[in-house]
């Protein structure tokens, strides 16, 4: 599985969007690029994933860059109950198993 | 109704007891897993059944021991427990064995005195 590097932390504003990068150079072409979180004291929560292409749903938007190097999870109106910790987590399609390998995230700090 | 739901949510202990940790699924999953995050919050898998057969074992001490009766449960089993087994346990659950869209649950805090 490729190394996936993000900043150990980041603050957002309230209101304001938050973007949190991850780059994945060594990612190989069957990898898709996988986003978590972690609210304190709760279990880790899927939030989105892709592969080449951008993505959105309800709670983010994921964009991954053409040579797919690298990649943002944009949560685009944070609230308060956005502070969390952030998995960005690379994936072979059809991984065996299902194991994932979490890394240490970036842990966002949402403020009023 | 929770999805994945452990129990107890918090397990206080002495050295060298035996203690088990229960997960139930109710999303009709395949797979469950057992994760550990320990103090310095580096979440870890230990263990995948798929179907109630074990696919991984991430060479976890044999003193701890999973069961799964059906697929829609997996409990961990922990004998002799040691100050290093202190950590939180998160259960979670796939659709199948390849599938990474995992659901967690609110994890079991175990502390070892």
């Amino acid at each position: 599985d490729a190394k996936t590097t993000q900043p150990t932390s980041m603050d957002c504003a309230e209101g304001r969007a938050a973007n949190l990068p991850c780059n994945h150079s060594t990612i190989s072409g069957n990898e898709y690029v996988y986003w978590y979180r972690q609210i304190h004291s709760q279990g880790p929560q899927y939030i989105i994933h892709g592969l080449k292409n951008n993505e959105t749903n309800e709670m983010a938007s994921l964009i991954i860059t053409e040579d797919r190097k690298s990649s943002t999870l944009i949560l685009p109106h944070a609230t308060l109950r956005d502070t969390a910790v952030y998995y960005c987590i690379a994936i072979p399609y059809y991984n065996q198993g299902g194991k994932l390998i979490f890394g240490q995230g970036t842990e966002l700090s949402v403020k009023p | 109704d929770t999805a994945v739901s452990q129990t107890p949510k918090y397990l206080v202990t002495q050295m060298g007891n035996d203690k088990s940790i229960k997960c139930e699924q109710n999303l009709g999953h395949d797979t469950m897993y057992w994760y550990k995050q320990d103090s310095k919050k580096f979440l870890k898998i230990m263990f995948s059944y798929n179907n109630k057969e074990l696919i991984i074992n991430e060479t976890v001490p044999n003193r701890f021991s999973p069961k799964s009766p059906d697929k829609a449960h997996l409990n961990l089993h922990i004998n002799s427990l040691e100050l290093g087994d202190s950590a939180v346990y998160f259960c979670a659950s796939s659709r199948d064995r390849g599938d990474t869209e995992a659901f967690f649950g609110q994890g079991t805090r175990l502390t070892v005195v």
